[in-house]
């Protein structure tokens, strides 16, 4: 049973780009959450998306937009990166929005 | 606004102590707590999850505990190993289904 996904693993990208992260949620989940954990801090929430909708949304500005797709896969979107949104980026996923959270192993992104 | 503070930052022992790493919480009015494991630049494990209504949690060489009257939890690790070497991060969740509140972590180090 593969765990919660994420793709690419790695990512460096330029200030002012534009950046896109996937996760593939735990078999049987349906809900995802994405953390965003710059070094040296604990995990900060973004968003969490539920039935294709984001459901709850943490303190980050509107360059950080997300989608959820009928398979329950989900994508976070970085517009006009800054240096400060290098981090590694969390996806979370449950059975149901208040269950039991699995991370997935994380997206490294270095913007510069 | 939920704190969750980790104290102490880091911790070095050597093989073979029994530890204890602590967390506290400014809003006692949680719905549970969590402790997890984070290796260098991975996802996060969940290693316990105490309800509000518990009091502790066991499994293995691990016991949580919960006092919410006092905001506080510990994570009590007996025997250590060098594989226990790792960040533990505590997490707060104010309601079913609401963002987890992380503490930054304390990172412990075994040495055999």
């Amino acid at each position: 049973d593969a765990g919660v996904t994420q793709s690419p693993t790695h990512l460096i990208k330029t200030r002012g780009q534009q950046v896109t992260l996937r996760c593939s949620p735990k078999s049987g989940h349906d809900t995802v959450s994405w953390y965003q954990q710059a070094l040296g801090q604990g995990p900060q929430f973004i968003f969490q998306y539920y039935e294709e909708e984001e459901r709850q949304r943490g303190n980050f500005p509107d360059r950080f937009s997300g989608h959820q797709f009928p398979n329950y896969s989900s994508e976070l979107n970085v517009n006009a990166l800054l240096l400060g949104d290098s981090a590694l980026y969390l996806c979370a996923s449950s059975f149901g929005y208040d269950e039991k959270l699995f991370f997935g192993s994380g997206t490294q992104l270095s913007v510069l | 606004k939920q704190e969750v503070t980790q104290i102490p930052a880091a911790l070095s022992v050597p093989e073979g102590e029994n530890l204890v790493l602590n967390c506290s919480f400014t809003d006692s009015a949680i719905y549970n707590l969590q402790w997890f494991r984070q290796d260098p630049g991975k996802g996060l494990t969940s290693l316990l999850l105490i309800q509000s209504s518990q009091r502790e949690q066991t499994s293995g060489r691990l016991n949580a505990s919960l006092d919410k009257s006092s905001g506080r939890s510990t994570l009590y690790i007996a025997a250590s190993q060098p594989g226990d070497s790792a960040t533990y991060l505590c997490a707060a969740e104010h309601q079913a289904g609401t963002a987890l509140i992380f503490g930054k972590g304390t990172t412990l180090s075994v040495s055999s």
